[in-house]
């Protein structure tokens, strides 16, 4: 059965701390993907990785880094969080290939910036 | 940029009833159109896709179709379901790279 984990379902952080949101996936693929979904937005895409070291910006990468130091776990990090970062954090993964097959979704992180 | 453009936003019916759901693309090249669900509280999960060399796929009481003219592709729903309420999505991974650009989603609820 496939399987992406991410470390919390919940998080609360302080305005201005660093914050890592891990992503691990057990089906050795190449791609991941980190996403924040927010009411009326739908998926917005941050950062996006097609193997390990390599990582790309999504649409909204302003205020995020990731990091890919091995296959199949993918970070992000919010270097200095902000309240605006608060929100619904899904990450994904896919097999090798270029945008034409299935994602697979982790359960997401609803991170609150107090 | 690339762009996926999703409606409705929001789309209630009646139980039995059909919905649709329609997506536009941007990107002529675009292979690939999935279908994601979302019900209250879980992750997406893929329900249907469509490559470009095919018109329209069913399964059971979904299909999908893609006018690759007019660069777009719908999800439809025939005798829709409680259980069919949730969130869906449409994707068009951009061709030639490994974005996954997904549309902003519609809220279906069906309506016993």
């Amino acid at each position: 059965d496939v399987k992406v984990t991410q470390s919390s379902r919940y998080l609360v952080k302080r305005t201005g701390e660093k914050v890592f949101l891990e992503c691990v996936q057990d089906m050795d693929h190449e791609n991941m993907f980190w996403y924040r979904q927010d009411p009326g937005l739908g998926l917005r895409l941050i950062y996006f990785s097609y193997d390990v070291k390599m990582k790309e910006k999504g649409d909204i990468p302003e205020g995020y880094s990731v990091s890919r130091e091995k296959k199949e776990r993918f970070s992000l990090i919010l270097e200095s969080a902000s309240t605006n970062q608060t929100s619904m954090y899904l990450c994904a993964s896919s097999p090798p290939g270029q945008g034409n097959t299935e994602a697979f979704f982790g359960q997401g992180t609803r991170l609150t910036v107090v | 940029g690339e762009n996926v453009e999703q409606h409705p936003s929001t789309l209630s019916v009646q139980e039995g009833d059909s919905a649709v759901i329609k997506c536009t693309y941007s990107d002529s090249a675009s292979n690939y159109f999935p279908w994601y669900k979302q019900e209250l509280g879980k992750r997406p999960q893929l329900i249907i896709d469509i490559r470009s060399n095919v018109g329209e796929k069913k399964d059971q009481r979904i299909a999908v179709t893609l006018n690759k003219t007019a660069k777009h592709f719908s999800l439809h729903i025939t005798e829709t379901q409680p259980e069919d309420s949730a969130v869906y999505f449409c994707a068009a991974p951009t061709s030639g790279t490994y974005k996954y650009i997904f549309g902003t989603g519609t809220r279906l609820k069906v309506l016993a």
